[in-house]
C-alpha cells in the first residue's frame, strides 16, 4: 500500500497567513494527488484534484503543486471559513489511501 | 442539485450484517464511479471501495474485503454496501462519494460529491 504523510499534523494560523501543507507518497504517484478540506460534523469537500487542478467553485486563494512523491497545498491569505482538516489522497492505485489530515487552528 | 444521500446505518453486533444504500440524484449516476470512505470516530478517511460506473470494475480494501459488497443499480440511481461478518473496528461514518470519472480501470482523479454520512456502530 502507498503510505501519505502530511506534515504538520496541525497548525495555528491567523486570517490573512499564508499557510502551506506538505503531503509525502511513499512511492511516486505521478499526477494522482487530490486535496480535500473537512469541516467538524460534516463531509469532505474536494479542493485540488490532479496535483493542480481546482475543482469548481474552489476559490482561487487554495492552489496546489508538487509532482512524484512530494505535494503541497498552500493558501494563500487565510479566511476564517478556511479553518478545518485538510487530508490528501493518492488515487494511483487502491488502496487510495489518505494522509493523517492536518488540523488548521485559529492563532 | 446533485445529491447523495446514505441511509442503512444503525447499532449491529460483532458478526452480524448491515446494508447501506446511497440513493444519488440530479445527475447521470450511470456515467460516474462511485465509492464509499468511512470515517471512524476521531480519526482519519479510510477508502473502502470503489465501483466503475457499469459496475464492471470493483475494487476494496484489504480491510474489508471478503466481507463487504459493492454494488449498483443504474436502473434505481442507487449504491449499496453489504457488510457483513462485522467487526468492532468497523464502526465508522459511512460516506457514498462520486468519482470525478468512470473509474477503474481508467484514472481515478478523486470524490466530487459527498453524502453527508451515515454512522455504523458495532458493539455488543
Amino acid at each position: 500500500d502507498i503510505q501519505m504523510t502530511q506534515s504538520p499534523s496541525s497548525l495555528s494560523a491567523s486570517v490573512g497567513d499564508r499557510v502551506t501543507i506538505t503531503c509525502r507518497a511513499s512511492q511516486s504517484i505521478s499526477i494522482y494527488l487530490n486535496w480535500y478540506q473537512q469541516k467538524s460534523g460534516k463531509a469532505p469537500k474536494v479542493l485540488i484534484y490532479a496535483v493542480s487542478s481546482l475543482q469548481s467553485g474552489v476559490p482561487s486563494r487554495f492552489s496546489g503543486s508538487g509532482s512524484g512523491t512530494d505535494f503541497t497545498l498552500t493558501i494563500s491569505s487565510l479566511q476564517p471559513e478556511d479553518f478545518a482538516t485538510y487530508y490528501c489522497q493518492q488515487s494511483y492505485s487502491t488502496p487510495y489511501t489518505f494522509g493523517q489530515g492536518t488540523k488548521l487552528e485559529i492563532k | 442539485q446533485v445529491q447523495l444521500v446514505e441511509s442503512g446505518g444503525g447499532v449491529v453486533q460483532p458478526g452480524r450484517s448491515l446494508r447501506l444504500s446511497c440513493a444519488a440524484s440530479g445527475f447521470s449516476f450511470n456515467s460516474y464511479a462511485m465509492h464509499w470512505v468511512r470515517q471512524a470516530p476521531g480519526k482519519g478517511l479510510e477508502w473502502v471501495a470503489v465501483i466503475s460506473y457499469d459496475g464492471s470494475n470493483i475494487l476494496y480494501a484489504d480491510s474489508v474485503k471478503g466481507r463487504f459488497t459493492i454494488s449498483r443499480d443504474n436502473s434505481k440511481n442507487t449504491l449499496n454496501l453489504q457488510m457483513n461478518s462485522l467487526r468492532d473496528e468497523d464502526t465508522a461514518v459511512y460516506y457514498c462519494a462520486r468519482d470525478l470519472g468512470r473509474g477503474p480501470p481508467a484514472a481515478v482523479y478523486g470524490m466530487d460529491v459527498w453524502g453527508q454520512g451515515t454512522t455504523v456502530t458495532v458493539s455488543s
